[in-house]
């Protein structure tokens, strides 16, 4: 198996604050999704990166994969209520059939 | 459309009862999975199913049989669980399984909740 490492766990800040999620490990991945799941919701994905080194923006997310295909961050500028939520990242190998899930960073945004 | 759909949506059994889950997609993707998860934790593969056949079982207990009837269902079938299985349990479907940057990307369905009394 191979881990993923997701900092932070909890995350509580108010509108209009930037964040960033981390998504680590010392294996290297053939695609890195990025997901975000309300209560009660499955997991909606958000974002595939697959080039080493690659940015996505998605409105005021960006996505990022470190250029080794180890890691990855997202970023999220002047955040909304909105936004809140679980965040997952879930790495592919090209051996593995499986995601391999970090442990999420759960979300508040207050007003 | 990348839609999943799980029926039903919520779903209350006693220990004795038989029930089952159901999962639908219609994007021709050959894989198919179920994943159980608990509160804030990330979901934990059960099930893999690829081209109709069972390709991994996560070491889950035999009261969750799983079975594929064709491409696109995907049913979960549940008889003499118990209280600690209570959760919320997703279906997702990929193109296929590993081999491929983009091959197994995964969608996920809203899921059923499921609590067991």
């Amino acid at each position: 198996t191979q881990l993923l490492e997701q900092s932070p766990q909890f995350l509580s800040i108010q509108e209009g604050e930037n964040l960033t999620v981390y998504c680590n490990s010392s294996s290297v991945f053939s695609s890195l999704q990025w997901y975000r799941q309300e209560p009660g919701e499955g997991p909606v994905l958000l974002v595939t990166v697959v080039t080493g080194g690659e940015v996505k923006k998605l409105k005021r997310l960006t996505f990022q994969f470190g250029d080794a295909r180890k890691d990855s961050s997202l970023h999220i500028t002047a955040a909304q209520p909105g936004d809140t939520g679980l965040y997952l990242c879930a790495g592919s190998s090209n051996s593995g059939y499986a995601l391999n899930f970090g442990k999420g960073t759960s979300l508040l945004v207050t007003p | 459309d990348t839609e999943v759909t799980q029926t039903p949506k919520h779903l209350v059994m006693g220990m004795t009862n038989k029930k089952s889950l159901k999962c639908e997609q219609h994007m021709g993707h050959r894989a198919m999975y179920w994943y159980k998860q608990k509160a804030k934790k990330p979901p934990e593969l059960m099930f893999v199913y690829s081209y109709e056949k069972l390709s991994i079982n996560e070491s889950v207990p035999s009261r969750f049989s799983p079975e594929c009837p064709n491409s696109s269902l995907l049913n979960l079938h549940l008889h003499a669980l118990q209280p600690e299985d209570s959760a919320l349990y997703l279906c997702a479907s990929s193109r296929g399984l590993a081999g491929g940057r983009a091959k197994n990307i995964q969608y996920f369905g809203a899921g059923t909740r499921l609590s067991v009394l």
